[in-house]
């Protein structure tokens, strides 16, 4: 049972370089989530996911794609990477929204340059 | 919007100290109350959560935590902290009903002399 995946966990881009950062999980959770972590502001959602086809946006969603063709996968892309968007990028997935607790994965760390 | 405060930034404790986390949330109707740790270098591991019943809530790796509504607080604390326990600690909130994940507050990083 791996959990969340993430894929890959580090990554250098240039400005303006586009990307996709992985994210699948194996425990059929209907639920999955992106939030990137900044020094001192802890983690900030990005965009969510309640099932398959559906997707709704976050905190912060500027810069950022997502899309759900299967429970299993969550990709998020960069579509024109800028230095703001250096951060960890963590990934999470629930079995259902809000008390079952969030499952994490380990994290990519992206560095714009 | 829902907010999410941790008083403490950085806490510095010696070994064996006892050790309380505050944490107070904005949102006025039915929470989900999480606290998250995240150890230097790893992703973030669930200590415990709260979402009815009884207020004070046992966790992982001998913390708990207490639910006071009232004061829209959700407190951590461990009466012995070791070395073990330095790390970065996340409480994190759901508006219950909401789809739209966790509001986390910004984090204490907490440092465990021996």
């Amino acid at each position: 049972n791996a959990g969340v995946t993430q894929t890959p966990k580090f990554q250098v881009l240039k400005t303006g370089q586009s990307m996709t950062l992985q994210c699948a999980q194996d425990m059929n959770h209907e639920y999955m989530s992106w939030y990137r972590q900044d020094p001192g502001m802890g983690l900030r959602l990005i965009h969510y996911s309640v099932g398959a086809g559906i997707t709704d946006q976050g905190e912060v969603p500027n810069g950022y794609n997502v899309s759900r063709s299967t429970t299993e996968d969550f990709p998020l892309r960069l579509l024109s990477a800028a230095p703001s968007q250096t951060s960890v990028y963590f990934c999470a997935s629930s079995y259902s929204v809000g008390p079952s607790g969030y499952t994490f994965g380990s994290g990519t760390r992206l560095t714009v340059v | 919007a829902q907010s999410v405060s941790q008083h403490n930034h950085h806490v510095i404790l010696s070994e064996a100290a006892s050790l309380e986390l505050g944490c107070n949330y904005s949102y006025g109707g039915t929470v989900n109350l999480f606290w998250y740790v995240q150890y230097p270098g790893q992703h973030l591991q669930l200590l415990l959560k709260y979402f009815s019943g009884d207020p004070l809530v046992k966790g992982i790796k001998g913390f708990e935590a207490e639910f006071i509504k009232s004061k829209f607080s959700f407190n951590l604390r461990k009466p012995s902290v070791q070395w073990s326990d330095t790390a970065e600690y996340f409480c994190a909130v759901h508006s219950g009903g909401g789809a739209d994940g966790l509001t986390f507050g910004k984090g204490t990083h907490l440092i465990i002399q021996p």
